[in-house]
């Protein structure tokens, strides 16, 4: 149990379009989803907490408008990264939250812009 | 603020040696600490985790992990590496409660190379 799907696992995009990142919790519901971002040869790094009906809180740093999230249903979080610049090309993971210290992260997606 | 340090940035071992990663977190009270591992280009696995209770976790793959509150650390342990070990270890840190919750903050990560 505890499968957090993530799609696509890898996408190359032109400079200025936008890309979509979904990440799905397959046989549980959560309310909270969290976003983080690595970059080659380091950590993770948290960029935004996702809640259900509601806007997503993002940590110092993160800039909301280029990195829209959006997680409309229980079961669905998306992650926008809007006018896409090769500084954003990285390593993006999603995580769901089931329970009390219950983190189970996504296969990731791997960005590429050029 | 919560932080966790992984003073060892690639460590190597022989196949059939004992390993153990270590890691220093500083947090206010009691955290939720996790070990994942990551292999290249992939999401992140756990691998264990303790949240209270016995300070002497037990997790997959034949891993372990002992919370020692008085050094402030949660340090990875293998009896015997096998060559499927390699890839990247975080360890990280949850808030149990507060602003934070459910944030998790990672260490660097140490990268395990196993030799035949």
């Amino acid at each position: 149990g505890a499968v957090v799907s993530q799609h696509p696992s890898r996408v190359i995009c032109k400079s200025g379009t936008s890309v979509k990142i979904e990440c799905r919790s397959l046989d549980f519901q959560a309310t909270t989803m969290f976003w983080y971002r690595q970059f080659p040869k380091q950590s993770l790094m948290l960029m935004a907490t996702s809640n259900e009906g509601s806007k997503a809180t993002y940590e110092q740093g993160v800039e909301k408008d280029k990195f829209l999230i959006n997680h409309a249903s229980l079961t669905l979080s998306t992650l926008t990264v809007t006018s896409a610049h090769p500084e954003d090309s990285s390593f993006y993971i999603c995580s769901a939250r089931r329970g009390p210290g219950g983190y189970t992260f996504g296969s990731g997606t791997r960005l590429t812009v050029v | 603020a919560q932080s966790v340090t992984q003073p060892d940035i690639h460590i190597t071992v022989s196949e059939g040696a004992s390993l153990e990663l270590r890691c220093n977190y500083s947090y206010g009270a009691t955290p939720y600490l996790f070990w994942y591992v990551q292999s290249p280009g992939q999401g992140l696995q756990l691998l264990l985790k303790y949240f209270s209770g016995d300070t002497l976790v037990q997790g997959i793959k034949g891993f372990e992990a002992e919370f020692k509150r008085s050094q402030s650390s949660f340090n990875l342990r293998k009896p015997s590496v096998h060559w499927s070990d390699a890839a990247e270890y975080f360890c990280a840190v949850g808030a149990a409660g507060g602003t934070s919750y459910g944030k998790l903050t990672f260490g660097q990560g140490t990268i395990l190379t196993v030799h035949p």
